[in-house]
């Protein structure tokens, strides 16, 4: 079974500074798709990025980018300028393929400090 | 609709009493899924669907637990003779099924066994 596993349970970080959120999974398949989701205080989920394993590019939306290392099966989230709205729960999710199952970690507790 | 659409919010039941816990998912989505998540934790997974049919249910915890999406787009989740372990945050969610689609969460539905 595929696991995701998110190593650090909280982080802190200065407002305007740069963060890094590790997640790493397991999985024997070669075709697969990764998301990192937010949960702040309001516990809404929030979709912040997504990549797609046949894709050597890294994503990026805006302040947020991955560094995705297939071979390393390492999948972290950089969020550039924090904000102190990106105060919030951050996890990270692991699809098989089409209509399977989203895996999530256990999720890292993001405090952006002002 | 515009989001997917948890009933009730909260609810709150007596030990041994049943309850049903209903989903509407964002129209036309193929696939919706079920989580439960305690305070503080990820997203763990109970059961999803494509269309009516239940694809996975590896994740209901025991045979107290049900899932039904007759018609492939309203979903109820039902736990019969709930017990105090059952409290935690249900939610919901469905996505477009291709590949890189993200799962779109509802706002849950809390559920409080006393």
């Amino acid at each position: 079974a595929q696991t995701v596993t998110q190593s650090q349970p909280e982080m802190s970080v200065q407002e305007a500074e740069t963060v890094t959120l590790s997640c790493t999974y397991d999985t024997s398949e070669s075709d697969y798709y990764l998301f990192w989701y937010k949960q702040p205080p309001s516990r809404q989920m929030i979709l912040v990025i997504r990549q797609e394993a046949y894709k050597q590019q890294n994503a990026t939306e805006n302040r947020f980018s991955v560094n995705f290392q297939k071979a390393a099966k390492s999948f972290s989230l950089k969020i550039s300028d924090s904000q102190l709205g990106d105060a919030a729960m951050y996890f990270c999710a692991y699809r098989r393929n089409y209509g399977q199952n989203f895996v999530f970690g256990p999720g890292t507790r993001l405090s952006v400090l002002p | 609709g515009a989001g997917v659409s948890q009933s009730p919010r909260y609810k709150v039941t007596k030990r041994g009493q049943d309850v049903a816990l209903r989903c509407d998912p964002i129209s036309g989505h193929v696939s919706l899924y079920w989580y439960r998540q305690a305070l503080g934790q990820g997203p763990e997974f109970l059961t999803y669907f494509n269309y009516e049919a239940q694809q996975d249910k590896s994740g209901l915890p025991n045979d107290r637990f049900s899932a039904e999406r007759p018609e492939g787009s309203i979903s109820t989740l039902t736990i019969q003779r709930t017990e105090q372990r059952d409290s935690a945050m249900y939610r919901c969610a469905s996505s477009a099924g291709t590949g890189n689609s993200p799962l779109h969460f509802g706002n849950g539905t809390r559920l409080t066994v006393t």
